[in-house]
Formats: structure tokens, sequence, C-alpha cells
């Protein structure tokens, strides 16, 4: 079975502080794919990137960092100087590469960016 | 962004009514999804549409009913619903196969009050 956890339930900083969002998965596939989205207030999910389980480069897009780690079954995000408008929910994800590529989604981290 | 649309937006209704929520993708996809975000639970896939054949129902309860018409539209017929159904449903949309990236796009959401 796949599972997939996000120990931090909520987490509070400062703005321009640093943050990192950590992700533990588990699965018997040996290929997969991982992803991480963002739940503004809006409620909408927003793509923030997705990651092939065959590809463990780290990946960096503006302030958004990825730490994939194969080893650990871990894909850590982090956001360097954070933002308030970083503030929402973050969820990390895991599907499989074939089949029904059905996501399972960790318990999400609430992110609060204060001024 | 419109990719995928969902409404009504905000849904109130009593547990004999009968409602029906509906999802509507403008990306070209092949498969189509829906999600129930509850405050106690993860993110729980609901049903997977693939070429418009339904290839998962996660044990989800006979009151709701999937439809899928054709690959661009998705609904989820409600009735005699009970009050731990209220929940926001997200839809979502994705394309399976060699082509496809396994990431999923997902609508704004229904949020759904049983009363």
């Amino acid at each position: 079975a796949q599972k997939v956890t996000q120990a931090q339930t909520e987490i509070s900083v400062v703005e321009k502080e640093d943050v990192t969002l950590d992700c533990v998965y588990e699965t018997r596939d040996t290929t997969y794919y991982l992803f991480w989205y963002k739940q503004p207030p809006s409620g909408e999910l927003v793509f923030l990137i997705r990651r092939n389980s065959f590809d463990e480069q780290n990946e960096i897009s503006g302030r958004y960092s990825w730490n994939f780690q194969k080893s650990t079954s871990s894909f850590n995000f982090t956001i360097t100087a954070s933002q308030v408008v970083d503030s929402a929910v973050y969820f990390c994800a895991l599907s499989s590469y074939r089949g029904a590529q059905k996501l399972v989604f960790g318990q999400g981290t609430r992110l609060t960016i204060n001024p | 962004e419109t990719g995928v649309t969902q409404t009504p937006r905000h849904l109130v209704m009593g547990m004999t009514n009968k409602k029906s929520l509906k999802c509507e993708q403008h990306l070209g996809h092949n498969a189509m999804y829906w999600y129930k975000q509850s405050a106690k639970k993860p993110l729980e896939l609901m049903f997977v549409y693939s070429l418009e054949e339904r290839v998962e129902n996660n044990s989800v309860p006979s009151r709701f009913s999937p439809e899928c018409p054709n690959s661009s539209h998705l609904f989820l017929h409600l009735h005699t619903l009970q009050p731990e159904d209220s929940a926001l449903y997200l839809c979502a949309s994705s394309q399976r196969g060699r082509q496809g990236s396994g990431q999923q796009y997902f609508g704004p959401g229904t949020r759904l009050t049983v009363t």
C-alpha cells in the first residue's frame, strides 16, 4: 500500500525566514511520481512540482527548492525568504507510474507566514 | 487558470435532497477524478474515470453516484446524504498513458454542507 506522511501539521514563521516542509512516503512500486501541491484559502489545489522516482536531481524554482532522497524515502520542500503570500496548506502526494495513477496525499502542512 | 471548472461552488442540502455536482475540464485530458476533503481526514480519492469508463471506486457509499458522459464532463449525483458527508469535493483531470505526465489538474472545489 502507498502512504504519505507529513509529520508537521502546522508551521508558523516570520516573513523572510526559510522554512522546510517534510514529506516521507512508502511504496512498493519501483517507479512512481511525487508531487507537491499548494492549497490557498480559495480551496483550489495548485500544482508546484512533479518528480519521477528515477530522477533524484534536486530542483530549484525561484524561492522554492525540493530535496528528493530515495534512500530515505523523503521529498522535502524548502521555501527561502518566505513571504506572506506563501501562507497556505501544502500537500505532498504520491502516485503510481502506471495504472490509474491515483494520487495518495499526505495530511498536509498548514504554513502561516507572519509579517 | 480555468482548465477545470466546478459548479456549484457552494451547496447546502438537506439529508433527503437530491443534488448533483458538475465538473468540466477544458484541457483535452482523458481521465477525471473525484476527491473528498473533509476536516478530519486527508484528501481521499473517490472515483477515477479513464476514457469515460470507471476504473476506480474507492469503497464509496452508494449515496454518491458518479457519471461521466464524455471525456470533458464529470458529475457526482448525491442523494440521502449524511451530515458527515459535508466536505470540499474536488474534481481533477489528467492525461493518462504514454503521453501523460501523471500530473492532475484540480478544480476549485464544491463546498458541500449537509444539514
